[in-house]
């Protein structure tokens, strides 16, 4: 199975702030590479596919990047709705698994 | 507008049975193969199981080999999830969840665009 691995778990950062979040798989994965947004209560969202396509209707201050084994996602002016839980996905092969998660808090 | 809603969720004892469903609405159901995936505080968001639009394609996490059934009823734009010989380990919530991609007759690099609530489904004797 691909593993894949998120750093850092959790971080803080104040409003405005730009914050970056990568996630490593343990195998190639090309760019079949998928983030969520989760909030407390509420299903994951998806906000990026296929590495770098953003999903209508995500704010533009949402990124990402990468291929192979190494992916990042970065939020630029973060305001105080992006306070969740963020998760990477490999889409590559079955079994198709998670990252282990990274909190954000905002200040 | 695309909805999916979980149901059949409950509290059952090691070794038991339940079958989830999920009902969904504003989209082609056929078109989309679809997935659960569960979620625990401790083990995080777990693929469980899939199955492609036409319903003939299956494929599981090894840890649900053997014991769940995914299958889905295009007629009733339902997907179901059966689950057998439940453990413990099993106790999560579980979501039902839409492929992003057209797909029909396979299985092919799962995305998921659209989620469900989520029904708990606790193991315990």
């Amino acid at each position: 199975d691909i593993q894949m691995t998120q750093s850092p778990s959790s971080l803080s950062a104040s409003v405005g702030d730009s914050v970056t979040i990568t996630c490593r798989a343990s195998q190639s994965i090309d760019t079949s590479l998928n983030w969520y947004q989760q909030k407390p209560g509420l299903a994951p969202k998806l906000l990026i596919s296929s590495a770098s396509s953003l999903q209508n209707g995500v704010p533009s201050r949402f990124s990402a990047s990468g291929s192979g084994t190494g992916f990042t996602l970065t939020i630029n002016n973060l305001q105080p709705d992006d306070s969740a839980t963020y998760y990477c996905q490999h889409s590559y092969t079955s079994p198709y698994t998670f990252g282990q998660g990274t909190r954000l808090d905002l200040k | 507008e695309v909805q999916l809603l979980e149901s059949g969720g409950g509290l059952v004892q090691p070794g038991g049975s339940l079958r989830l469903s999920c009902a969904i609405s504003g989209f082609t159901f056929s078109s989309h193969a679809m997935s659960w995936v569960r979620q625990t505080p401790g083990k995080g968001l777990e693929w469980v199981s899939g199955v492609s639009g036409s319903g003939d394609v299956t494929d599981y996490a090894d840890a649900v080999k053997g014991r769940f059934t995914i299958s889905r009823d295009n007629s009733k734009n339902t997907l179901y999830l059966h689950m057998n010989n439940l453990r413990v380990e099993d106790t999560a919530t579980y979501y039902c969840a839409k492929d992003l991609r057209i797909t029909v007759t396979v299985i092919l690099s799962l995305s998921f665009d659209h989620w469900g609530r989520g029904t708990p489904v606790t193991v315990s004797s």
